[in-house]
């Protein structure tokens, strides 16, 4: 059984440029959230998603949006990248019912814009 | 305030020894209190939980003490070992199953010398 999956790995963008990074939750979880940890720092919630709606967003802005698809995967989009864009980008999954409970972690997605 | 203090930032512990790491929080409406163990490169990985309608819970080497009345919350790490050395973050849920959303504290860098 797959665990959360996120892709790419790592990668390089220029200050202003767009960027998407992709998810696919573990087997059998149906929501999807998106943390942003600095480095060394924990992780920061940026939003949630469930049944492809956005369901409870950080404290980001409008720059950051999302999207989740039918099959539960998730796609995150930065607009404008700033310099202090530069994190890992987590995503986590979980079944909507058991609320905060259970949240798996996929390994990030290292973003650094230059 | 939806802050999660947590101290120290690092801890050096020989092995065999006990690790203690402590959180603080403000908000009473948590009620889901996780930590997380992040190795370099990797996402965070749930460890152990603990709800405030118990003080203390025991997996393994792993144990939460919980104080509801002081608002903290601590992992003890037992006979700890050199693989335990990690980035640990403890972690608070408002608001039951309403909601998904994590809140992390700052990290604590362990390291156990062999």
């Amino acid at each position: 059984d797959a665990g959360v999956t996120q892709s790419p790995t790592h990668l390089i963008k220029t200050r202003g440029q767009q960027v998407t990074l992709r998810c696919s939750p573990k087997s059998g979880h149906d929501t999807v959230s998106w943390y942003q940890q600095a480095l060394g720092q924990g992780p920061q919630f940026i939003f949630q998603y469930y049944e492809e709606e956005e369901r409870q967003r950080g404290n980001f802005p409008d720059r950051f949006s999302g999207h989740q698809f039918p099959n539960y995967s998730s796609e995150l989009n930065v607009n404008a990248l700033l310099l202090g864009d530069s994190a890992l980008y987590l995503c986590a999954s979980n079944r909507w019912t058991a609320g905060p409970y259970e949240q798996y972690f996929g390994p990030g997605t290292r973003l650094t814009v230059t | 305030q939806q802050q999660v203090k947590q101290s120290p930032q690092s801890l050096i512990v020989q092995k065999g020894g006990i690790s203690i790491i402590n959180c603080a929080y403000e908000n009473t409406a948590f009620d889901y209190f996780p930590w997380y163990q992040q190795f370099p490169g990797k996402g965070p990985a749930l460890l152990i939980a603990i709800r405030p309608d118990v003080s203390e819970k025991k997996e393994g080497r792993f144990t939460i003490s919980f104080n509801k009345s002081a608002k903290q919350f601590s992992l003890h790490i037992m006979d700890s070992q050199p693989g335990d050395s990690a980035t640990y973050f403890c972690a608070a849920s408002e608001d039951g199953g309403a909601t998904n959303k994590l809140i992390f504290g700052t990290g604590t860098l362990l390291a156990v010398q062999p």
